[in-house]
C-alpha cells in the first residue's frame, strides 16, 4: 500500500485533457512538501515530468502541468497523444517516514 | 547526456547478501546526491537510500535500515548498495537515479533514473 493515493488508471481520447491525482495527508502534501512526477514508459527508465509541484524539465511539453493544493496535488495532461500512454507517479516527502515516498502509478491509456 | 548503469543484480537465496553498483557519466558526479530506488508489482516504487554528494550522509528506508549500506566513489563515479540478510520482500527492479542537489533533503526529487538491476530473491 502506497503513501500517496493515485487512481490506478484512467483513459482519454487523442486531443482530451486527463487529469491524475495523488492524495497524501498531513504528513506529506498536506505540510507543504512539494510534489514531483515520473512517468514510465514501457520498458524504459522513469522519467522526470513534473518538479517542484509545477515546473516543468526542459523537454517536457507544456500540454502538461501540476498543481498541488490541500493535501492532494495533480497532473493534467492537454491535447493527449499517443504518445503519452505510460504509467505516471506521483512522489513527495514524508515527515512521519523521514523518507520520500511514492503514489502507487496510474496507468494512462489514450483510446 | 546523463547515464546511470546499474549492474550486480540477479538470483540469491533468503538470507544472502548482493552488492549493487552504479556507474554514472554525463553530469558531476560529486555535486550531486544520489539514491536507489525499488520498483516492485506489488508495492510499486519504493524510496531504499540515499547519499549526499560528500558520502558524509546517508539515509535508508525503515524496510532496510540495518541491512543495507550505501556507499560512494566519487573518483570512479560510481554509487554502491550493499544488500545483506536478503529476504523475498526485497525483489524487484532497483533504479539508481541522480538527484536534483547535493543534499538528501525533504524537496529534492530524481531528475534522471537508470533502466535498474533486477534482483530476486528465491530458494
Amino acid at each position: 500500500q502506497s503513501v500517496l493515493t493515485q487512481p490506478p488508471s484512467v483513459s482519454g481520447a487523442p486531443g482530451q485533457r486527463v487529469t491524475i491525482s495523488c492524495s497524501g495527508n498531513s504528513s506529506n502534501i498536506g505540510s507543504g512538501y512539494d510534489v514531483h512526477w515520473y512517468q514510465r514508459l514501457p520498458g524504459a527508465a522513469p522519467k522526470l515530468l513534473i518538479y517542484l509541484n509545477t515546473h516543468r524539465p526542459s523537454g517536457v511539453p507544456d500540454r502538461v502541468s501540476g498543481s498541488r493544493s490541500g493535501i492532494s496535488a495533480s497532473l493534467a495532461i492537454t491535447g493527449l497523444q499517443a504518445e503519452d500512454e505510460a504509467e505516471y507517479f506521483c512522489q513527495s516527502y514524508d515527515s512521519s517516514l523521514s523518507a520520500s515516498v511514492f503514489g502507487g502509478g496510474t496507468q494512462l491509456t489514450v483510446l | 547526456e546523463v547515464q546511470l548503469l546499474e549492474s550486480g543484480g540477479g538470483l540469491i537465496q533468503p538470507g544472502g547478501s548482493l552488492r549493487l553498483s552504479c556507474a554514472a557519466s554525463g553530469f558531476n558526479f560529486r555535486d550531486f546526491a544520489m539514491a536507489w530506488i525499488r520498483q516492485t508489482p506489488g508495492k510499486g516504487l519504493e524510496w531504499v537510500s540515499a547519499i549526499s554528494a560528500a558520502g558524509d550522509s546517508t539515509y535508508y528506508a525503515d524496510s532496510v535500515k540495518g541491512r543495507f549500506t550505501i556507499s560512494r566513489d566519487n573518483f570512479r563515479r560510481t554509487v554502491h548498495l550493499q544488500m545483506n540478510s536478503l529476504g523475498a520482500a526485497d525483489s524487484g527492479v532497483f533504479h539508481c537515479a541522480k538527484t536534483s542537489g547535493g543534499y538528501v533533503t525533504s524537496f529534492y526529487y530524481f531528475e534522471f533514473w537508470g533502466q535498474g538491476s533486477l534482483v530476486t530473491v528465491s530458494s
